[in-house]
């Protein structure tokens, strides 16, 4: 079964460092590779959507990167900013499935 | 699009009673997820469906769950009776098909006392 590992769990830093979120997965089998973040009490928003057959994706300040061989993602978040303050999930696609780590809790502080 | 609508938001329930929460995916997606989240166990995939028919249910807890897609637009989850256990925030996603992007609702924040 897809295991999906998120480290670290939680991260405080300074406004207006670069950051970089970690994801794991065990079977390298997968049709993408979802960032999401979530607020609290609200529901899940997508970032990015990594397909298998790509390296990286990029949208305004945030960068995805996948290894598939390797079974590792990074989400790289440039000149950090409180309202970036959040959870972030990554998730690995199936077939039938998206399988998701527990994120990594993110605060940017002012 | 207005994305995945769920409804109600919010439902508070007392422990036996039936709950049913509704999700409307966003248009000409043909796959749709139930997820539950909490604390303790994260996101968990309850049911999929591609093109209405239930692909996965494995993650159904138990018999008191059970969830239908009569038609493209509109799916339900039900709980009879519902349990303290239950309480969770119950999430409804869709994607044009199985392994494309997902979209996620603003999920129902149930609580069962």
């Amino acid at each position: 079964k897809q295991e999906v590992t998120q480290i670290p769990a939680a991260l405080s830093v300074p406004e207006g460092e670069n950051l970089v979120l970690n994801c794991s997965f065990t079977d390298s089998a997968i049709y993408n590779l979802q960032w999401f973040r979530q607020d609290p009490g609200k529901g899940l928003t997508s970032l990015l959507l990594i397909q298998s057959s790509q390296r990286e994706q990029t949208s305004g300040r945030l960068n995805a990167s996948l290894d598939k061989s390797s079974g590792r993602s990074t989400l790289y978040i440039a000149a950090s900013q409180p309202g970036d303050s959040a959870t972030y999930l990554c998730a690995v696609t199936g077939a039938n499935n998206l399988f998701f780590g527990t994120g990594t809790r993110l605060t940017v502080i002012p | 699009d207005a994305g995945v609508i769920q409804s109600p938001r919010h439902e508070v329930t007392e422990m036996g009673q039936e709950v049913t929460l509704r999700c409307k995916p966003i248009s000409g997606h043909n796959s749709l997820f139930w997820y539950r989240q909490t604390m303790m166990r994260g996101l968990e995939l309850l049911i999929y469906f591609n093109n209405n028919v239930p692909i996965d249910d494995s993650g159904m807890p138990e018999d008191r769950f059970s969830a239908k897609m009569p038609n493209a637009s509109f799916s339900t989850l039900k709980i009879q009776p519902s349990e303290p256990r239950d309480s969770a925030v119950y999430f409804c996603a869709s994607s044009s098909s199985g392994g494309r992007e997902a979209f996620f609702g603003q999920g129902t924040r149930l609580t069962v006392v």
